[in-house]
């Protein structure tokens, strides 16, 4: 198993551009999150997914939309970046209930 | 979901064991403690969880007190990859994990 994948590992974009990172995995889990971490901080969540087709809000979630069409990918749009946003960020995947999650490498992204 | 404090960072010689205190004084009776590092800027890596009872793995032992308000991770023998930011995490639901600062380790030789 390749566990969670994200992609890209680092990217640059300029204020008011979009783009979307990508996360998968292989280990048929239900449930999905992405995080953000800034700089000598822990985790915040963003959104997350119960299942396919299903999404709710975490704790930051204004900047973001997500989608869970499959149960593989979990995908973060960023609508409009701003330097705020310039962040690493981190999706994880879990089956649910009291077990684990499993993190991603992380994407390190820079907004100009 | 409960909040916990941890000491900002810790010291510890290498091969001596390392114990990380965290306080979860408003922790509701269905919360988990669970117990992530994360080792330079990679994703944080699950090490151990428990509800009530102390918890042992090939990784690390949980100790929870018997009011449940504080725990302890336990490093048997610390070695310098141990070295990261270890956080206590008390919640009932997967979906909403609230991470804090953590606790910085250093092992040193």
């Amino acid at each position: 198993n390749a566990g969670v994948t994200q992609t890209p590992k680092f990217q640059v974009l300029k204020t008011g551009q979009s783009m979307t990172l990508q996360c998968a995995q292989d280990m048929n889990h239900e449930y999905m999150s992405w995080y953000r971490q800034d700089p000598g901080m822990g985790l915040r969540l963003i959104h997350y997914s119960v299942g396919a087709g299903i999404t709710d809000q975490g704790e930051v979630p204004n900047g973001y939309n997500v989608s869970r069409s499959t149960t593989e990918d979990f995908p973060l749009r960023l609508l409009s970046a701003a330097p705020s946003q310039t962040s690493v960020y981190f999706c994880a995947s879990t089956p649910g209930g009291e077990n684990e999650q499993f993190f991603g490498p992380g994407t390190r992204l820079t907004v100009l | 979901d409960a909040k916990t404090t941890q000491p900002p960072s810790m010291d510890c010689a290498e091969g001596r064991a390392a114990n990380l205190p965290c306080n979860h004084s408003t922790i509701s009776g269905n919360e988990y403690v669970y117990w992530y590092r994360q080792i330079h800027s990679q994703g944080p890596q699950y090490i151990i969880h428990g509800l009530k009872n102390n918890e042992t793995n090939e990784m690390a032992s949980l100790i929870i007190t018997e009011d449940r308000k504080s725990s302890t991770l336990i490093l048997p023998h610390a070695t310098l990859r141990d070295t990261a930011v270890y956080y206590c995490i008390a919640f009932y639901n997967n979906n909403d994990m609230r991470f804090g600062a953590g606790t910085r380790l250093t092992v040193k030789p």
